[in-house]
């Protein structure tokens, strides 16, 4: 089954600063590769999603990237916010098996 | 409002003990989904049900059963808790019509099991 490394598990950033987040998967039948922020104590939500159609999408402060060959994607968020703090987990599906497998997680903390 | 809500929002319960969690969607998806959150914050899917009909069981102890009432429910019963079983659950649903999986999620259940 497909297995989702996530990098690093913890990060701290500087207010201001750009912040970014790795994942690799194993299963290259996968094309679908969204991003969930969760928040102390809430669901997990969506924040923006890859298919593997695309090599990089972007939504204001937030990007994602891929690299289907060597099988990673990233998150990328510039002008860090301290509302930006959470938890932050790639995941990864591919067509026909209707479920994620999540990453480890990144608990990202912007400092004021 | 709320697109994917879940009840109860707490649970603390004692060993050996049955208890459910229940799980509604009012955003007209097909597919719903249980997934559990350990203490180390890892998400992994438990069931998946697509117009009620049972499609991904993850090699989840048969003290787990899901039930789907209709397409807009999922419930998750317990039967025989364990320390081990506490965690925090999730409900999630997601479009049948999308062949990706935008998957919407509850705020979750935080089961404790003493």
């Amino acid at each position: 089954g497909e297995n989702v490394e996530q990098h690093p598990s913890t990060l701290s950033v500087q207010e201001g600063d750009s912040a970014v987040i790795k994942c690799t998967y194993s299963d290259s039948a996968s094309n679908y590769f969204p991003w969930y922020k969760q928040e102390l104590g809430k669901g997990p939500q969506l924040i923006i999603d890859i298919r593997s159609n695309v090599g990089e999408k972007k939504d204001q402060r937030i990007a994602v990237t891929l690299n289907k060959t060597a099988k990673h994607f990233s998150l990328h968020i510039t002008e860090t916010q301290p509302e930006d703090s959470a938890v932050y987990f790639c995941a990864a599906s591919r067509e026909g098996r209707r479920a994620l497998t999540f990453g480890s997680g990144t608990r990202l903390q912007v400092q004021p | 409002d709320t697109a994917v809500s879940q009840t109860p929002k707490y649970l603390v319960t004692q060993m050996g003990n049955d208890k459910s969690i229940k799980c509604e969607q009012n955003l007209g998806h097909d597919t719903m989904y249980w997934y559990k959150q350990d203490s180390k914050k890892f998400l992994k899917i438990m069931f998946s049900y697509n117009n009620k009909e049972l499609i991904i069981n993850e090699t989840v102890p048969n003290r787990f059963s899901p039930k789907s009432p209709d397409k807009a429910h999922l419930n998750l019963h317990i039967n025989s808790l364990e320390l081990g079983d506490s965690a925090v659950y999730f409900c999630a649903s997601s479009p049948l019509a999308v062949s990706y999986n935008e998957q919407f999620f509850g705020p979750g259940t935080r089961l404790t099991v003493l």
